[in-house]
């Protein structure tokens, strides 16, 4: 009940194009999901995060849609960039367990201009 | 400003050997976490500190695994009779106050290669 379920595993894309990367959580107590980005030699860095209150969140490039009823969300990347090129990891957490991150197995994501 | 660090970055223990990996919070953040990040795998949980207060090792895969905070700043992370198993990094992270609304911030990273 704790796993977070991440896909697709790779994700190649053509700059500009819409990256969309999914996750899948069993947990009703989850009440804040992050997206984090990692690059090689790194630790992951906050990118945009959303709440079960709203379904939608935007931040410039990036928007995360949730789906509370299907226990869903995705990671949306418009005009994706060479820059882009990392891991991304989901995660969820409960504030009433320690808030401590379930993470997805993470996608790999390569752009090429 | 000065972010998470972690020391060493890299570390290579011979099976059987104990370890210490060290981690320096951002300077006043309340939670520490410290998370271990298999080859191609998403971190995973390992122990959760607030200030000096180990509230939650639900995570720690073994009694060879212990952490510490005992000032309620750095924390040490010791794996007592390293095993193979235990290469990965160990990331550890921290937040100003025990709070979601407070974004966790990463460290680099140690990379621990058992051989």
């Amino acid at each position: 009940q704790q796993q977070v379920k991440q896909s697709p595993q790779s994700l190649i894309v053509q700059k500009g194009g819409i990256s969309i990367i999914n996750c899948a959580y069993e947990n009703t107590a989850f009440d804040y999901f992050p997206w984090y980005q990692q690059f090689p030699g790194k630790g992951p860095a906050l990118l945009i995060a959303i709440r079960p209150d709203v379904s939608e969140k935007k931040e410039g490039r990036f928007t995360i849609s949730f789906n509370k009823s299907a226990k869903q969300f995705s990671l949306h990347i418009m005009d994706s960039q060479p820059g882009d090129s990392a891991t991304y990891f989901c995660a969820a957490s409960s504030s009433y367990n320690t808030d401590k991150l379930i993470f997805g197995t993470g996608t790999r994501l390569q752009v090429f201009p | 400003g000065a972010g998470v660090s972690q020391s060493p970055r890299y570390k290579v223990a011979k099976r059987g050997q104990d370890v210490a990996l060290r981690c320096d919070p951002i300077s006043g953040h309340v939670s520490l976490f410290w998370y271990q990040q298999a080859l191609g795998q998403g971190p995973e949980f390992l122990t959760y500190f607030q200030n000096e207060a180990q509230l939650d090792k639900s995570g720690l895969p073994s009694d060879r695994f212990f952490a510490e905070r005992p000032e309620g700043s750095v924390s040490t992370l010791k794996i007592q009779r390293t095993q193979q198993e235990d290469s990965a990094v160990y990331l550890c992270a921290s937040t100003l106050f025990p709070d979601s609304l407070y974004e966790q911030y990463f460290g680099p990273g140690t990379r621990l290669t058992v051989t």
